[in-house]
């Protein structure tokens, strides 16, 4: 069975920093991983998508790269914002499934 | 621009009451699904559908009921509801539930089984 661990669980950075979260997974037999942004109360919103023979995926401040073989993801928010402060999940699509295996979130607090 | 709806936003159960979470949008996307989340657990695939007529369980589906009569709409049914069913309710929907589209979610309903 898939497990996606995402570390830290929390982060508080200030305003400007650089920063990497980072996403693990047990199976590497997967067809993509995402990472969201959910806000509180809010539903999740998808920020990048990495296909399995990609190696990184690129949308403004943001960089997501995907090692397969070792089962490991990171996303790299580039000069950090207040704006940024949410909990950030990753998840991954089985090869062969249509269920996305999340993990549990990161919370990151950008301090102005 | 409404992409995905979901209502109602907030709802209070007894326990044994039946209700429906509903979920709908306005893509023209052939592949929805329902998760719930719950703290410390993450999000978990309830059941999901690649389209009209068609519906597969996901990883927790017992207590709970879907059908797909047209490619908007894709209702939960909680049958007999359970104060473990206490949960964030999160519709999703992308193009096809194959290749490599992003899913888009709705807010989600918060539940509570009283």
């Amino acid at each position: 069975k898939q497990e996606v661990t995402q570390i830290p669980a929390a982060l508080s950075v200030p305003e400007g920093e650089n920063l990497v979260l980072n996403c693990s997974f047990t199976d590497s037999a997967i067809y993509n991983l995402q990472w969201f942004r959910q806000d509180p109360g809010k539903g999740l919103t998808s920020l990048l998508l990495i296909q399995s023979s990609q190696r990184e995926q690129t949308s403004g401040r943001l960089n997501a790269s995907l090692d397969k073989s070792s089962g490991r993801s990171t996303l790299y928010i580039a000069a950090s914002q207040p704006g940024d402060s949410a909990t950030y999940l990753c998840a991954v699509r089985g090869a062969g499934s249509y269920q996305l295996t999340f993990g549990k979130g990161t919370k990151l607090s950008v301090i102005p | 621009n409404a992409g995905v709806t979901q209502t109602p936003k907030f709802q209070v159960l007894k326990t044994g009451q039946s209700m429906t979470l509903q979920c709908a949008q306005d893509m023209n996307h052939e592949y929805m699904s329902w998760y719930r989340q719950d703290p410390g657990m993450g999000l978990r695939l309830i059941h999901y559908s690649v389209g009209a007529g068609i519906t597969d369980q996901g990883e927790v589906p017992n207590g709970y009921n879907v059908s797909r009569s047209t490619t908007e709409d894709f209702p939960l049914r909680l049958l007999s509801a359970a104060p473990s069913q206490t949960s964030v309710y999160f519709c999703a929907s992308s193009l096809t539930g194959e290749g490599n589209q992003p899913q888009h979610f709705g807010d989600g309903t918060r539940l509570s089984i009283l």
